[in-house]
């Protein structure tokens, strides 16, 4: 079975700390894709990352970086220098890439909040 | 590009009435569907279509219906709304109906019913 876990439900941080996001998936695929969305207090879900399970490089883009872990099941979303901006929901999610029919694993959120 | 759109943005309900959620997309996705998201339950998959007159039920089908005679529409129909209905729902299309790609969400319909 597919399981997203997203054990932090909510943060709080002061303004320019960093702040790590953790997700742990479980599946039984050798193939699998593992995303990362934020959900603004506006409410639309932005897509920011995509990652398979060939791929164990660590992305950074600006602020924000990335650590994928498959020995412990893990893909980390770390902020640094976090900005009021960066408020939001935040999930994890996985997908099976299988041939038809696919479904996309969500884990219940992390609530980030960046305190001025 | 207008992407995923949905409407209504928000609709109130009593129980029992009946209603369609719209969603359009205009990426020619195959992959459409929907989610609802509860309040620390994440996003729960309701439906999905892998392309025109292709449908399957996800996680939480019961009490909505859903057809696909287009590859851009997908609504979403309410038979006859509960309370437990009461939730943001959320339209998504995707490039790959093999979950390779990234979700397009639209931006949500608040739904409450009465």
């Amino acid at each position: 079975a597919q399981k997203v876990t997203q054990a932090q439900t909510e943060i709080s941080v002061v303004e320019k700390e960093d702040v790590t996001l953790d997700c742990v998936y479980e599946t039984r695929d050798t193939t699998y894709y593992l995303f990362w969305y934020k959900q603004p207090p506006s409410g639309e879900l932005v897509f920011l990352i995509r990652r398979n399970s060939f791929d164990e490089q660590n992305e950074i883009s600006g602020r924000y970086s990335w650590n994928f872990q498959k020995s412990t099941s893990s893909f980390n979303f770390t902020i640094t220098a976090s900005q009021v901006v960066d408020s939001a929901v935040y999930f994890c999610a996985l997908s099976q890439g299988a041939n038809t029919g696919n479904q996309f694993y969500f884990g219940t959120g992390t609530s980030l909040t960046v305190i001025p | 590009n207008a992407g995923v759109t949905q409407t209504p943005k928000f609709q109130v309900l009593k129980t029992g009435q009946s209603m369609t959620l719209q969603c359009a997309q205009d990426m020619n996705h195959e992959y459409m569907s929907w989610y609802r998201q509860d309040p620390g339950m994440g996003l729960r998959l309701i439906h999905y279509s892998v392309g025109a007159g292709i449908t399957d039920q996800g996680e939480v089908p019961n009490g909505y219906n859903v057809s696909r005679s287009t590859t851009e529409d997908f609504p979403l129909r309410l038979l006859s709304a509960a309370p437990s209905q009461t939730s943001v729902y959320f339209c998504a299309s995707s490039y790959s109906i093999r979950g390779t790609s990234p979700l397009h969400f639209g931006n949500g319909t608040r739904l409450t019913v009465t």
